[in-house]
């Protein structure tokens, strides 16, 4: 069973705060890493899939980076704007297709 | 393209009683998976279905089933309603399964059923 773990829980950040969280996942029997951001009663958007290692993805202010031999992949945020307020979810991809979740970063940036 | 819909979007039912979900996928797409959300827990996957078919299952009681259709639109249902079966249920779809879970998968706004 692969456990997907993500760091820190929580985060309380200033407007104008860059930020980052990270996400480990064991390194053997690697396929992909999915990043999603996750607001308060919508659906989770598919934000990163990413799957060699050294990938590094942007997306505006959100990049992303993956380390697959040590099994660790960070998630920054330059700036943050109260928008980016949300839950952060990484996944691995399962020998099958699944995805195997963490628990999420939750992300509050105040005005 | 539309998104990925669920309905209902919110469900009150009581133990024992039996509940179905639905989920229609994104027009092309052929793969939907079911996850679960509890308090405090990841998403938890059910199972994904692809062609009709069941391809994958996760570590849920056989009260947990489902099933899809020739539309690629499917259900999902639990039997016997715990208590604990309370939870946000989402569902996913993608064009077609790969290993290792590397198609971008689409999720719907979910279900959230309470069980009184």
């Amino acid at each position: 069973i692969l456990n997907v773990e993500q760091s820190p829980q929580s985060l309380h950040v200033q407007e104008g705060d860059s930020t980052n969280f990270t996400c480990s996942f064991p390194s053997s029997n690697f396929y992909a890493l999915h990043w999603y951001r996750w607001e308060t009663a919508k659906s989770p958007e598919a934000l990163f899939v990413m799957t060699l290692n050294g990938d590094e993805k942007k997306k505006g202010r959100i990049s992303a980076t993956l380390n697959t031999k040590e099994g660790y992949s960070y998630l920054y945020i330059k700036g943050s704007q109260p928008e980016d307020s949300a839950t952060y979810l990484c996944a691995t991809g399962g020998s099958q297709g699944n995805l195997i979740f963490g628990k999420g970063t939750k992300l509050s940036v105040k005005p | 393209k539309a998104g990925v819909t669920q309905t209902p979007r919110y469900l009150i039912k009581t133990r024992g009683q039996q509940v179905t979900l639905s989920c229609s996928p994104i027009s092309g797409h052929r793969s939907v998976s079911w996850y679960q959300q509890t308090p405090g827990q990841g998403l938890q996957f059910l199972f994904e279905y692809f062609s009709e078919t069941q391809r994958n299952k996760g570590n849920f009681p056989g009260r947990f089933s489902g099933r899809q259709f020739s539309n690629s639109r499917s259900e999902m249902n639990v039997s016997t309603l715990e208590l604990g079966d309370s939870a946000l249920y989402l569902c996913a779809s993608s064009s077609q399964p790969r290993q290792g879970g590397t198609d971008t998968q689409y999720f719907g706004p979910g279900t959230r059923l309470t069980v009184l």
